[in-house]
């Protein structure tokens, strides 16, 4: 079974609908991330956890929530989507800031 | 701006050639790593190097990372079909909380 997991993998929505995008994982990792990936931009940190008490806003945080339920999981809500939003959404964790980070397979969202 | 900038942002190349891909920025890293990232998955680490000037070997992969631990390289050899990807540098600020992603530079390789 995979480590990280995220559902749904696809979602296709419309403009000002509330979405919301799950993430689990079984690496027992305190640290837990959202990113965001559009093409020639990279990966960019939306969102980061450092344990359940503890969520810290990333580069691009306007337009999205978070909520850490437990220690294995960590959802991504967007309020009112807009197409702009369109994009991959990646889950990661890692055991410390510098460590290696275990990647989810991605959600793929269209907002029209 | 994005905090590090990858080149190329493209490259196609023959199957049998040689490769670099370089990782820049004008801030200081305490670390990096490089990740590679296949279509229908998320990234997966190949290497972290730390230390300034310091040279890693991953089979044909061989990464550096630049005395002012400011940019890194990948250099492969002899690149195959399997070596086709996204290839994401990443970097730890000193002092900062996060990881910071590079732009990314997509390789396809042409058997």
């Amino acid at each position: 079974d995979a480590d990280v997991t995220q559902t749904p993998r696809n979602r296709i929505t419309k403009t000002g609908k509330r979405i919301m995008l799950e993430c689990s994982q079984t690496k027992g990792h305190d640290r837990m991330y959202w990113y965001r990936q559009d093409p020639g931009l990279g990966l960019r940190l939306i969102y980061y956890s450092f344990d359940v008490k503890d969520i810290n806003k990333g580069e691009i945080s306007d337009g999205y929530s978070v909520s850490r339920q437990a220690q294995a999981k960590f959802s991504l809500s967007l309020e009112s989507a807009i197409p702009n939003q369109t994009a991959l959404y990646f889950c990661a964790t890692s055991e410390w800031t510098g460590s290696e980070q275990f990647f989810g397979p991605g959600t793929r969202l269209t907002v029209l | 701006t994005q905090l590090l900038e990858q080149s190329p942002q493209f490259l196609s190349i023959q199957e049998g050639e040689n490769l670099t891909v370089y990782c820049n920025s004008s801030s200081v890293f305490s670390s990096l790593q490089w990740y590679r990232q296949e279509p229908g998955e998320g990234p997966v680490l190949l290497v972290t190097v730390v230390t300034g000037g310091e040279v890693k070997k991953l089979k044909r992969l061989t990464f550096q990372f630049g005395d002012a631990r400011k940019d890194s390289s990948l250099h492969i050899t002899a690149a195959q079909p399997g070596d086709t990807g996204l290839y994401l540098c990443a970097g730890v600020i000193t002092g900062a909380n996060n990881l910071f992603f590079g732009t990314g530079t997509r390789l396809t390789v042409i058997p």
